[in-house]
């Protein structure tokens, strides 16, 4: 099946620094999505990006699906960035997601 | 509109129980899908559901079963609960079918087997 790699596995930042989050896909991307898991656990939707570019504020998306991989960028960032970010995509009727990066914004 | 709901929050169980988790999508969604989180194995995909049929399955032992019911609410059962099988289980709800629209998740389940 298709294998999802995330990079990087974890990031730490100072508050107001960029960072940019990559997914890598073994196989052909489909409905990819972006997805902040909170302390709490629930999944919150950052982007359904099957390709392009979208922007939502400090967030923004693109996924080349031509080559497989997708990238989440955060700009100006802030403590309530932190927390897990995976990316999933469809394949023979199921999501299956990355890793995920885990992200950790410092005061 | 009312986001993905999940019930109950938080649960206990011990070995050998069987326990049964509920959830109910966004209103006019008819696919919903059940993930399990663990630390050691990620998000893995359990199974969807459509129209009150079991559109596809994840990589899980025949305890793990779910069913849907006509107004599109899930509930999964898991039996002979087994220490492996505490989690996060979290449920999704999308329009019509998971391969093709956005997936929205609930707050999940987080099961603890003592």
């Amino acid at each position: 099946g298709i294998q999802v790699e995330q990079s990087p596995p974890d990031l730490i930042l100072q508050e107001g620094a960029n960072s940019t989050l990559r997914c890598n896909f073994s196989d052909s991307v489909n409905n990819l999505q972006w997805f902040h898991q909170n302390p709490w656990g629930q999944l919150i939707n950052l982007f359904y990006i099957p390709s392009g570019t979208k922007q939502n504020g400090r967030l923004s998306a693109t996924t080349v699906a031509t080559e497989r991989y997708s990238l989440l960028y955060i700009s100006s960032s802030q403590t309530t960035d932190s927390g897990v970010y995976f990316c999933a995509s469809t394949q023979g009727g199921k999501l299956i997601f990355g890793q995920g990066t885990e992200l950790s914004v410092k005061p | 509109k009312a986001g993905v709901t999940q019930t109950p929050r938080y649960l206990i169980k011990t070995r050998g129980q069987q326990v049964t988790l509920s959830c109910s999508p966004i209103s006019g969604h008819r696919s919903v899908s059940w993930y399990q989180q663990t630390p050691g194995q990620g998000l893995q995909f359990l199974f969807e559901y459509f129209s009150e049929t079991q559109r596809n399955k994840g990589n899980f032992p025949g305890r793990f079963s779910g069913r849907q019911f006509s107004n599109s609410r899930s509930e999964m059962n898991v039996s002979t609960l087994e220490l492996g099988d505490s989690a996060l289980y979290l449920c999704a709800s999308s329009l019509e079918r998971l391969a093709g629209d956005e997936q929205f998740f609930g707050p999940g389940t987080r099961l603890t087997v003592l």
